[in-house]
């Protein structure tokens, strides 16, 4: 089974303080995300990494940044933390897709990370 | 821009009543459909998806999904829901199996 794990299930922290989500994953995935989960909004993506130091901005980066200095982890800092970053956060990595050639590509996710900035 | 439109945010439903989840997707490339199952604080675990082939696709706990292409849309049902179907489903599409874009979400609720 694909596992993806991530470190913190609860968090609270502070405004302005630096944040530290940790994500790993067991399946040597190319690809992982971070998504931001609220009420009413879905998901919206973050960032995405297609390889090692690589990555890309998604939906909504503004206030957040990532890194991927290994195949298996993918972290994401809020620089200073604000009441307005107060959600769930999902990890998520998936197979390197091949667009139609590809035959099985699925996106697995982690258990999730609730994070409230008081 | 992509996009996938999730046309309930909430469902009642009784148990042991039929219930569908509607998804329609804006692109009418080709696409990997998918739908998602959130159980209350946890992750998103994949129910079934669409890759190719029989548009009827089925996943696990007794759901279904029909892709309809020419409706662009890839409903979810389920012919009896059980209380423990109470959850947050999602409907994701992918075009090239490295990108997702998801819905908005529903929200099932099982009536007893």
């Amino acid at each position: 089974d694909v596992k993806v794990t991530q470190s913190s299930r609860y968090l609270v922290k502070r405004t302005g303080e630096k944040v530290f989500l940790e994500c790993v994953q067991d399946m040597d995935h190319e690809n992982m995300f971070w998504y931001r989960q609220d009420p009413g909004l879905g998901l919206r993506l973050i960032y995405f990494s297609y390889d090692v130091k690589m990555k890309e901005k998604g939906d909504i980066p503004e206030g957040y940044s990532v890194s991927r200095e290994k195949k298996e982890r993918f972290s994401l800092i809020l620089e200073s933390a604000s009441t307005n970053q107060t959600s769930m956060y999902l990890c998520a990595s998936s197979p390197l897709g091949q667009g139609a050639v590809d035959s099985g590509n699925t996106i697995y996710f982690g258990e999730g990370s609730w994070l409230t900035v008081v | 821009a992509q996009s996938v439109t999730q046309l309930d945010s909430q469902v009642p439903v009784f148990e042991e009543a039929p219930v569908e989840l509607r998804c329609n997707y804006s692109s009418s490339v080709s696409v990997y459909l998918f739908w998602y199952v959130q159980y209350p604080n946890q992750g998103l675990q994949l129910l079934l998806k669409y890759l190719s082939g029989s548009t009827l696709v089925k996943g696990i706990n007794g759901f279904e999904a029909e892709f309809n292409k020419s409706q662009t849309s890839f409903h979810l049902r389920k012919p009896s829901v059980h209380i423990s179907d109470t959850a947050e489903y999602f409907c994701a599409v992918s075009y090239t199996g490295n990108q997702f874009y998801f819905g908005t979400g529903t929200s099932l609720t099982v009536i007893p």
